[in-house]
């Protein structure tokens, strides 16, 4: 069965670095989000992703974080300048082009470390 | 507006008994309503979801029962096993232009004893 990937599953990065968050979606999804999950906490939407562009994005997405196609396959988020804050379990999430469809399908995350 | 309430936020339930988990939202406009099974560690996996044009879904011991007046819908597992351990998380969305964000409630950490 098809299924989302991530990686890396786990991140550790100092506070102020860049980081790089990497999905692949499955394959004839054309619909793709970013959510995060602080410990113990619920799952919040990020940011919403078709035809090479953001669709959506919550308060949380702000200038330090960004979203990229580079290729067919892999969808990224990359936060410039990380913060303590930061540290959560990021999810990438794909949903299929069809009409009425709104199933999202989750990856098994990343989980981020700001030191 | 926004928001998903969900309770209780933990349950234990003894083995062959049916859990319940509810939740209750604010804005009608949304439209679809699914729940997922998180394991520690794991993503969030899709267990069920409905739409609010029927008032129950089954699948298996699974189903949904969703009440469109009192903007509530809840998660019933019957016969609960351990292997149904697990936190549960109601969320709800609106399908706007072909995408749609999730909007979770907080969870429920459900535990089943055997």
């Amino acid at each position: 069965e098809p299924e989302v990937t991530q990686t890396p599953s786990h991140q550790v990065t100092q506070m102020g670095q860049e980081v790089i968050l990497r999905c692949v979606p499955i394959s004839n999804h054309l619909y793709f989000y970013w959510y995060r999950q602080i410990l113990g906490q619920k799952v919040e939407f990020l940011v919403s992703f078709y035809n090479n562009e953001i669709s959506e994005k919550s308060e949380i997405f702000d200038d330090q974080f960004s979203v990229e196609r580079p290729d067919g396959s892999n969808f990224t988020l990359k936060i410039r300048s990380t913060k303590l804050e930061d540290s959560a379990m990021y999810f990438c999430a794909s949903s299929p082009l069809t009409s009425g469809s709104y199933e999202q399908y989750f990856g098994p995350g990343t989980r981020l470390t700001v030191t | 507006q926004q928001q998903v309430k969900q309770s209780p936020q933990s349950l234990i339930v003894q083995k062959g008994g049916i859990s319940i988990i509810n939740c209750a939202y604010e804005n009608t406009a949304f439209d679809y309503f699914p729940w997922y099974q998180q394991f520690p560690g794991k993503g969030p996996a899709l267990l069920i979801a409905i739409r609010p044009d029927v008032s129950e879904k089954k699948e298996g011991r699974f189903t949904i029962s969703f009440n469109k007046s009192a903007k509530q819908f809840s998660l019933h597992i019957m016969d609960s096993q351990p292997g149904d351990s697990a936190t549960y998380f109601c969320a709800a969305s609106q399908f706007s232009g072909g995408y749609n964000k999730l909007i979770f409630g907080a969870g429920t950490r459900l535990a089943v004893h055997p």
